[in-house]
Formats: structure tokens, C-alpha cells, sequence
């Protein structure tokens, strides 16, 4: 059965690096059928997409992130990472790890639980 | 990026009811014959789930009540004979082009 948990720090001051990590389950990480994603959801702007990361390691990151992204990849604890730098309270939000098929690498059809990041100094 | 919208924002039901939830997207999200429009549901402190893509696909494992129409840029989501379980947030995003973008979402609560 298919499983995505998101792991990492719940707070981190502003100007600081959000370091995540989505660990999953059920399934290789470096299959070819598949994408990694990060989405983040605030009250403020909604379900906003971060970015993804496919089985070959390329990566699409939504520019209005303005290059604080960086998603990466580790087949060898089958999990993928999310790091945001210079966060501020604008960054706080529930943040979402998911998976996509190849075909449709923006679908996110199973999605982890969800970890609140709070930014706040 | 391509802005979706949805309407109602809210509306409140009764079990047994029939509900239908649109969404317009800002420009068109169909490419040949596929449309890459998918629809979400989301309980208070969980995930959201998957519940149709290509606007009219059921997700595995969703039961055949939820339905989705709808192309270009106009598209709805009918849930028949509401359950108490069924009572959420309904949400749509297009996953035609990048940045993949969501709507508003459409909150159904109990009459």
C-alpha cells in the first residue's frame, strides 16, 4: 500500500532554510512510472504548487518561488526532499508531499498526510 | 498561469440531495482529446484526496456517486445522494500547463 509521510521541523525562523522530507513507502521512488511533488496549502493563498521531481532527477519548480526552491531526490532511503531558503511568515502553511504519473507529471493522485511549517522567530 | 474559479464557494445540503460545483478556467486545458482538469476533496485536518482527472475519470476507488463533466473552459463536479461522509471541501486544478494551479475551493456543509 502506497505511503508518503512528510518529516521535518515544525518551526523555523525567518530568512532560515525549510528543510523537508517525504518518505515513502509501497513503491520505488525511482520508478520510471512516476513523479515526486511538494504543494503547500495556507489560509492565505490556498493549494499552491512548490514543485516536482521526476525518477531522472529533473526538476520544475513553480517561478513564483523566485529560485528559494531546491528538490531533491535519495533512491537509496527511497525518499525526496524539499528545501526552501530566506522563508518568512509568508511561507507558513501545511506542506504536502504527493505523487504524479509520468504522464501527467502536475496530477497528484496520493498525497502525504500534510506537516504544518510555522515561521516565526 | 491559468486562474481557476469556482462557484459557489459554499453552499449547504441535505442528505439524500444532488449537488453540483463548477469551475471556469482562465483559458483552455485540453490538449487533442485529453483534458487535464482533475477535482479534489478535503476533510478538515486531512490530505486532500483524488477524486477525477481528466475531468471525467474516476480515481481508483472512488465510488461512481462523484462525476465530472465539462470542457474547454468550463467544468462541474455532481455528487448524487450526499452522505454525511461526503460533506468537505471540494477543490479543482488544471495540470495542463506549469505552474499547475488550483481553485478556490467549494465548502458543502450539512442544511
Amino acid at each position: 500500500q502506497l505511503q508518503l509521510q512528510e518529516s521535518g521541523p515544525g518551526l523555523v525562523k525567518p530568512s532560515e532554510t525549510l528543510s523537508l522530507t517525504c518518505t515513502v513507502s509501497g513503491t520505488s521512488i525511482s520508478s520510471n512510472s512516476y513523479c515526486w511533488g511538494w504543494i503547500r496549502q495556507s489560509p492565505g493563498k490556498g493549494l499552491e504548487w512548490i514543485g516536482t521531481i521526476s525518477y531522472s532527477g529533473i526538476t520544475y519548480y513553480n517561478p513564483s518561488l523566485k529560485g528559494r526552491v531546491t528538490i531533491s531526490v535519495d533512491t537509496s532511503k527511497n525518499q525526496f526532499s524539499l528545501k526552501l531558503s530566506s522563508v518568512s511568515a509568508a511561507d507558513t502553511a501545511v506542506y504536502y508531499c504527493a505523487r504524479s504519473p509520468i504522464g501527467a507529471r502536475y496530477y497528484f493522485e496520493y498525497w502525504g498526510q500534510g506537516t504544518l511549517v510555522t515561521v516565526s522567530s | 498561469d491559468i486562474q481557476m474559479t469556482q462557484s459557489p464557494s459554499s453552499l449547504s445540503a441535505s442528505v439524500g440531495d444532488r449537488v453540483t460545483i463548477t469551475c471556469r478556467a482562465s483559458q483552455g486545458i485540453s490538449q487533442g482529446i485529453t483534458t487535464y482538469l482533475a477535482w479534489f476533496q478535503q476533510k478538515p485536518g486531512k490530505a486532500p484526496k483524488s477524486l477525477i482527472y481528466a475531468a471525467s475519470s474516476l480515481q481508483s476507488g472512488v465510488p461512481s456517486k462523484f462525476s465530472g463533466n465539462g470542457s474547454g473552459t468550463d467544468f462541474t463536479l455532481t455528487i448524487s445522494n450526499l452522505q454525511p461522509e461526503d460533506f468537505a471541501t471540494y477543490y479543482c486544478q488544471q495540470y495542463n500547463s506549469s505552474p499547475p494551479t488550483f481553485g478556490g475551493g467549494t465548502k458543502v456543509e450539512i442544511k
